[in-house]
């Protein structure tokens, strides 16, 4: 066990749809990232917050956002979903920059 | 744009035996971290062994242990007395300059009984 919460585990919606995706970092940890995991992408950094604050920004679509809040868990928004955007995100987080990085289990989001 | 290359897609390896997990990745930069990841059937994400690029000495976990060659920018995972709960994907993945990790393809390591 890494310490790091997500929930749902797993998530079945339409195309068109929006989710919103939960994530409790390790006690003590500041940031909190996203990852996608998809078959043909391999794993993908999507977005880091630290503290509160937006740090740095990947390969993340305009449909998708993120914020963290003051407790420090983090939600993902997936809106106008696409069948593409079926994949296992991950949320992980660190305590500083540079430090090894732990994961939650994943929620699986499957678009039909 | 920092790459990283696993070159093996699939490896195969007797119970209690050696395997060795290739990995290389481009930088420009002195300082960076590097880290294998393993992934089992239940897709959880498990550190497995993390590497300062400022540190000569290679890192060693147990059973786990990398041959860290900066020069040639390679940084493979030796696995010892492998073990049927080993059997998973192993990620390469490498910190640069900025936080995100940069993962490679991976490499399914099948143990075989």
């Amino acid at each position: 066990d890494s310490g790091v919460t997500q929930t749902p585990k797993h998530l079945i919606t339409a195309t068109g749809q929006r989710v919103t995706l939960r994530c409790s970092p390790r006690s003590g940890d500041l940031s909190v990232y996203w990852y996608q995991q998809s078959l043909d992408q391999g794993l993908q950094f999507l977005i880091q917050y630290y503290n509160g604050e937006e740090r740095a920004k990947g390969n993340i679509l305009e449909r998708f956002s993120a914020q963290q809040f003051p407790d420090l868990h983090s939600e993902l928004n997936l809106s106008s979903l696409e069948l593409g955007d079926s994949a296992l995100y991950f949320c992980a987080s660190s305590l500083v920059d540079r430090a090894e990085q732990y994961f939650g289990p994943g929620t699986r989001l499957t678009v039909t | 744009a920092q790459t990283v290359t696993q070159s093996q897609p699939e490896m195969s390896v007797q119970e209690a035996e050696t395997v060795t997990l290739s990995c290389t990745y481009d930088t420009s930069e002195s300082d960076y971290y590097l880290f294998w990841y393993k992934q089992p059937p239940s897709r959880q994400m498990i550190l497995v062994i993390r590497q300062e690029a400022y540190k000569q000495q290679n890192a060693t976990e147990n059973r786990f242990s990398v041959n860290f060659q900066k020069a040639a920018k390679s940084f493979s995972l030796k696995i010892s007395d492998s073990q049927l709960g080993d059997a998973a994907m192993y990620f390469c993945a490498s910190i640069q300059g900025a936080q995100k990790l940069v993962f490679g393809q991976g490499t399914r390591l099948t143990i075989n009984p």
